[in-house]
Parts: C-alpha cells; sequence; structure tokens
C-alpha cells in the first residue's frame, strides 16, 4: 500500500532530552514537510523540504531540526532547546511543491 | 501575508440533512488554491476537495461541494446526506499557486470547524 507513515504514534519526552519523529513515504514524491498541531489551532508549518540534501525553515523552527538523506524519509528531531514541545506532529508529502498535500497519521508528543 | 478565518467554532447536522461550512481568506495574490481537510477522532488529515482560484466552476466531489466566491473571499464547503463518518474537524486551507525560490509552499490553515453529527 503506498502512504505516509508515521512513529510513533505516541511519544514521551523527559526535559531536557532530543527526541526523533519518523516521517516515511512510499508515494515517490519529491517534497515532504512537518507541521505542528496544538489544540484550538490550525496547524503551522516546521520545516519543508522539497528534494533530497535541501531543506528549508518554516514559520516555527525554532527548537527543531531535520535532515533529508533519503527522497523517502524526512525526520524531526525536537531539540531541548524547544521550549513548549509537546503537540501533536502531523508529517506531509507532495509531487512536488506545488501540488496537493497528503498527510501521515501523525505522533503525539508529550513532555514530562 | 495570509489569513484564513473559519468562524464556526462547532457545528452540528442531523443525519442526512445537509450542512454548510464556512471559510474566508486574506490575499492580495490572484492566482491561488483553496482546500478543505477533514481531521477525523484518528486525527490524521485527509484532504476532501481542492479548488483552484483561477476556475469560476465549484469544485465537487460526491456529497461534499464548495461554493467559491473570489470577489468575497469566501471558500464554504457543503456537506450533503450527512453520514456518520462526517463526524470530525474540518479545516480550510489556502496556499499560493506561484512558487518562487522559496517561501510560498505553506499551507495556511484555518483553526477548524469540530462537525457532529446528530443519529
Amino acid at each position: 500500500d503506498g502512504g505516509i507513515t508515521q512513529s510513533p504514534k505516541y511519544l514521551f519526552r523527559k526535559e531536557g532530552q532530543n527526541v526523533t519523529l519518523s516521517c516515511e513515504q512510499n508515494l515517490n514524491h519529491d517534497a515532504m514537510y512537518w507541521y505542528r498541531q496544538d489544540p484550538g489551532q490550525g496547524l503551522r508549518l516546521i520545516y519543508y523540504s522539497q528534494i533530497v540534501n535541501d531543506f528549508q525553515k518554516g514559520d516555527i523552527a525554532e527548537g527543531y531540526s531535520v535532515s533529508r538523506e533519503k527522497k523517502e524519509s524526512f525526520p524531526l528531531t525536537v531539540t531541548s532547546a524547544q521550549k513548549n514541545p509537546t503537540a501533536f506532529y502531523l508529517c506531509a508529502s507532495s509531487i512536488q511543491l506545488t501540488d496537493t498535500q497528503y498527510f501521515g497519521p501523525g505522533t503525539r508528543l508529550t513532555v514530562l | 501575508a495570509q489569513t484564513v478565518t473559519q468562524s464556526q467554532p462547532e457545528m452540528s447536522v442531523q443525519e442526512a440533512e445537509t450542512v454548510t461550512l464556512s471559510c474566508t481568506y486574506d490575499t492580495s495574490e490572484s492566482d491561488y488554491y483553496l482546500f478543505w481537510y477533514k481531521q477525523p477522532p484518528s486525527r490524521q488529515m485527509i484532504l476532501v476537495i481542492r479548488q483552484e482560484a483561477y476556475k469560476q466552476q465549484n469544485a465537487t466531489e460526491n456529497r461534499f461541494s464548495v461554493n467559491f466566491q473570489k470577489a468575497a473571499k469566501s471558500f464554504s464547503l457543503k456537506i450533503s446526506d450527512s453520514q456518520l463518518g462526517d463526524a470530525a474537524m474540518y479545516f480550510c486551507a489556502y496556499r499560493r499557486a506561484l512558487i518562487s525560490n522559496f517561501g510560498n509552499e505553506k499551507l495556511t490553515f484555518g483553526t477548524g470547524t469540530r462537525l457532529t453529527i446528530i443519529p
């Protein structure tokens, strides 16, 4: 089945620890994105990548880092510098930047 | 900057009836895309419908249709014959059509409307 997978579904982290969220797609899409969703708000863009080995900051990149070493994978690291990391994180992909974005099932991160 | 406003935090509709969700947006661009995404309790965002601003014809996908009023910057979603599976948060989203070197790619989302279906 083609699609976008995110793991884990739920993630707990202690304050001061870095944590990495996984996003994989087998749709052969060039572009990938990370969004954050907080209660009562829409999604906000953290980082995006239009091609392998290239990525750009979105609106709320502070405290986050990404890599794009493979077309299929776009992991997001939430660092200890992120002041309020508890949120729902959604990964998306599109054929190219100009195309419709499709979303994965999300990861719920809770900082204890 | 573009903004998307959904003024109805919650809506409810009787099963099999029709409901309309509102969305307005602010932009100075002439060419752009508008989307409705559905987020059920599983929280996965599912594309419902997409509208290109240059097209005058309103998009339709089965029981879902939009009323796109470009001059008024309005983009409402009509759900006909509502079903229990339609219960979800619905998000309106905007994206510029013109891609420059970087920066136009993001989707700008509204805050969502929670739709409840009454059996």
